[in-house]
């Protein structure tokens, strides 16, 4: 199976900063990774899928890139909306693995 | 616009069986491939499942094989993950989600369905 780490898995940042989440893959899966947002009692959303494509509706100060097995997620002039926990998800091969998450929080 | 709303969710004894539902609305669910995800709690997003459109391919994670069940009714737009030999570690919230096709990501969510495994 495909191992997928995040780091850090807290992050404490300000509004207005910019922050970076990193996930790392065991082995290649190309470009073949989302990373989703979760809030409290609320199902996850998409942000971003094949690495660096933006869903539909996201903010642009959302961004992704990486390929083979390490990516970033960067959110620019973080918002107080953006306070949540993140995950990186591969759909390279079955079975799937989410990243152990990100947790974004207020410092 | 997509609305999956999952139910069955309860509070059974270990070693028991119990059958979710996932009820899709504004897709065209037979060429939906779907997917179970689940959050245990204080822990992170975990994959349990994946079904083709057709409901011919099925994929699970290895915690699960063996004991969980994904299926498709196509004829009333409804998912389903029938779990038997409920283990402590099975408690989580699980939900539903689509995708376009099986090496596609997950576009849509349902807010989810508690299953607690409990004596």
């Amino acid at each position: 199976d495909i191992q997928l780490t995040q780091s850090p898995s807290t992050l404490s940042a300000s509004v207005g900063d910019s922050v970076t989440i990193t996930c790392r893959a065991s082995q290649s899966i190309s470009t073949w990774l989302a990373w989703y947002q979760q809030k409290p009692g609320k199902a996850p959303k998409v942000l971003i899928y094949k690495s660096s494509t933006l869903e539909t509706g996201v903010p642009r100060r959302f961004s992704g890139s990486g390929s083979g097995t390490e990516f970033t997620l960067t959110i620019n002039s973080l918002q107080p909306d953006d306070f949540a926990t993140y995950y990186c998800h591969h759909y390279s091969t079955y079975p799937w693995t989410f990243g152990q998450g990100t947790k974004v929080d207020i410092k | 616009e997509v609305q999956l709303v999952e139910s069955g969710g309860a509070s059974v004894q270990p070693g028991g069986s119990l059958r979710i539902s996932c009820a899709a609305s504004g897709v065209t669910f037979n060429s939906e491939a779907m997917t179970w995800v689940r959050r245990a709690p204080g822990k992170g997003l975990e994959w349990v499942s994946g079904i083709s459109g057709s409901g011919g391919v099925t994929y699970y994670a290895n915690s699960v094989k063996g004991r969980f069940t994904i299926s498709r009714d196509n004829s009333h737009n409804t998912l389903f993950l029938q779990m038997s030999s409920l283990r402590a570690e099975d408690t989580a919230v699980y939900y539903c989600a689509r995708s376009a096709n099986l090496i596609k990501h997950l576009d849509s969510w349902g807010q989810g369905t508690l299953v607690t495994v409990s004596s």
